[in-house]
């Protein structure tokens, strides 16, 4: 059964930094790693997805990598702003319809 | 274009009551999904619809949760004599094809509360 792990479970940070959020995984099977941010009351919104085959993605301030041998994804978050403040969940795919959420971690950048 | 859209957006209902969760997916989208998700924690699956059929519903906690995909495009989670247990935010996304292959987009959620 594939465990889905964020840490840390959530995280302050002051404007401007960058940081890394941590996602790891106990079936290295996987189709595909996707990163999606929730705000308060919301859905999820995408961010970026990661197939397999591939080690990073990259959207703007945002850069996410994968390496599956060792069961570990990072979402790196460039020069923060008090915007990015969400929760961020990874979610890993390991078979065609099935998705496995971790518990995210909340951020807070603070002005 | 239009998102994903869920209705109602919350839910009240009594303990032993039935409850229909309505999602409608973005148009052109095969694949279709349901989770729930508890405060403080990440979406929790509960089943998928390629086309009409359930290609997995594994995630269904018990025989009381039931969805259905008549024409392929909108889908309704049934839930039968609910219990307090049940109060969650039920969260439908879609996809182009498998969430294998393709991103999952998802509702702003239907939040159910059963007292």
């Amino acid at each position: 059964k594939q465990e889905v792990t964020q840490i840390p479970a959530a995280l302050s940070v002051p404007e401007g930094e960058n940081l890394v959020l941590n996602c790891s995984f106990t079936d290295s099977a996987i189709y595909n790693l996707q990163w999606f941010r929730q705000d308060p009351g919301k859905g999820l919104t995408s961010l970026l997805l990661i197939q397999s085959s591939q080690r990073e993605q990259t959207s703007g301030r945002l850069n996410a990598s994968l390496d599956k041998s060792s069961g570990r994804s990072t979402l790196y978050i460039a020069a923060s702003q008090p915007g990015d403040s969400a929760t961020y969940l990874c979610a890993v795919n390991t078979n065609a319809g099935k998705s496995t959420f971790g518990d995210g971690t909340t951020l807070t950048v603070k002005p | 274009g239009a998102g994903v859209s869920q209705t109602p957006s919350n839910k009240v209902t009594e303990k032993g009551k039935y409850v229909e969760l309505r999602c409608d997916p973005i148009s052109g989208h095969t694949a279709l999904y349901w989770y729930r998700q508890s405060l403080g924690q990440g979406p929790e699956f509960l089943i998928y619809f390629q086309g009409t059929g359930a290609a997995d519903d594994s995630g269904l906690p018990n025989d009381r949760f039931f969805a259905v995909r008549p024409e392929g495009s909108v889908s309704t989670l049934k839930i039968q004599r609910t219990e307090r247990g049940d109060s969650a935010v039920y969260l439908c996304a879609s996809s182009r094809g498998p969430s294998g292959d393709y991103e999952q987009y998802f509702g702003p959620g239907t939040r159910l509360t059963v007292t």
